[in-house]
Order: C-alpha cells, then sequence, then structure tokens
C-alpha cells in the first residue's frame, strides 16, 4: 500500500458523458501527478500539480483537466468521453516539486466509456 | 517530440538466467532516465539515473546510462518468477512536460 488513494476504482460510463476521478496523496507529499494507461499508449504522463499550482503538462486533452485543492487532494475531470478514453488512470504523489524518482502510485481508477 | 523506445517487447525466459532490458531515447534537454516495474497495478519506482557510465545497484537489479549513445541497460541476475512484470523506462527533460515513457518489456520468467 503506497499511501496513495483513488476513487473510484472502476467507472463504466457512456460516450458523451463527463466523470471525475480524485485522489488523495500521501500525508506530507505536496505534488501529485496523473497518468493514463492504455493497451495502445501505454503509460503517458498528463500532468503535475504542486501545493495547488500547475507544474508540467504533458499529453493531456483539452477536454481533460485537473486541478489540486488546498487540503491537497486532486481531481482529474474527463468529459465528452469518447471509446479512446478507456484506460487506466493512476494518480501519483511525492514530497518535491520535481520527485519524478521519489513519486509514489495509487491503484488506478479502470474507467470503460461503452 | 521526445521518444523513448524499449526493447524487447517481450522476453521469455527461465528461472535463473540473466535477462537486458533496453531503453533508448531522444529527449530535448535530457535529465534523468528512470525505471519502473509494474505488476499487477500500479508502477514501482526502481532506478533514477542522471551520469553516463555508473552503475545503480539494488540487489540482483542493476541499471547503467550512456548519455553518449543515449540509452540505459536495466540487468536483473538470476532471475526469480517474482521478477514476472512489466519493466516500464521513462525519460524526463527537466522541463515542464513531465515524463516520457516507452511502451514497456513485459517479462515472464518460467519456472
Amino acid at each position: 500500500d503506497s499511501g496513495v488513494t483513488q476513487t473510484p476504482k472502476h467507472l463504466i460510463t457512456a460516450t458523451g458523458q463527463r466523470v471525475t476521478l480524485r485522489c488523495s496523496p500521501r500525508s506530507g507529499d505536496l505534488s501529485v501527478y496523473w497518468y493514463q494507461q492504455s493497451l495502445d499508449q501505454g503509460l503517458q504522463f498528463l500532468i503535475q500539480y504542486y501545493n495547488g499550482e500547475e507544474r508540467a503538462k504533458g499529453n493531456i486533452l483539452e477536454r481533460f483537466s485537473a486541478q489540486q485543492f488546498p487540503d491537497l487532494h486532486s481531481e482529474l475531470n474527463l468529459s465528452s468521453l469518447e471509446l479512446g478514453d478507456s484506460a487506466l488512470y493512476f494518480c501519483a504523489s511525492s514530497v518535491s516539486a520535481g520527485g519524478w524518482n521519489e513519486q509514489f502510485f495509487g491503484p488506478g481508477t479502470r474507467l470503460t466509456v461503452l | 517530440e521526445d521518444k523513448v523506445v524499449q526493447s524487447p517487447l517481450s522476453l521469455v525466459v527461465h528461472e535463473g538466467d540473466t535477462v537486458t532490458l533496453n531503453c533508448s531515447y531522444e529527449v530535448t534537454n535530457f535529465r534523468s532516465l528512470l525505471w519502473y516495474k509494474q505488476e499487477k497495478k500500479a508502477p514501482t519506482f526502481l532506478f533514477m539515473l542522471t551520469s553516463s557510465g555508473i552503475e545503480k545497484k539494488s540487489g540482483r537489479l542493476s541499471s547503467i546510462l550512456d548519455k553518449k549513445e543515449l540509452f540505459s541497460i536495466l540487468n536483473i541476475t538470476a532471475t526469480q518468477t517474482g521478477d514476472s512484470a512489466i519493466y516500464l523506462c521513462a525519460a524526463w527533460g527537466g522541463g515542464a512536460d513531465g515524463l516520457t515513457f516507452g511502451k514497456g518489456t513485459h517479462l515472464i520468467i518460467q519456472p
């Protein structure tokens, strides 16, 4: 158990819908990272927040957005969902802003778009 | 566009064998290369490499980076069935673009 929690565990929804994935980082960690993992694209970095501010941005679609709240939990919002958005979404956290080597991954949320 | 390529994509060996996994990268302003192990769930961090030629070691696993030839290898000696996993390589350009991951090597260790 990494100490990072993600809810929900599984999510099934229809195309065109909007969903929110939630992540609570480890106690004391200020950075939250979001990743998408699909069979064809592999693991892709989406976005990083550090202490409430966006820090790094990867291959995140415009239909997706994220934020980090004052209590440091983060939410990833996915809208106008398409079949291709079906994937495993991971959240990770670290203490520092550049903590690529010390990030701890949550168990993931499996999103299925029908 | 930053790119990380891993090979082989899949590898099946017998317990006790030694394996070498490869990772090549093309990343603007390269800063670090990272290796992760992913079993059934989330990836777990193995190594971060920033300097050429300095081997990092953890038990039966070791890794080295060649910044001139733009590649890294991950070695696993005396493999065990518990080493079966997907091994992911990722490169960081030091900027605000985050990590670029390879597709992974799926390693299967047969008893």
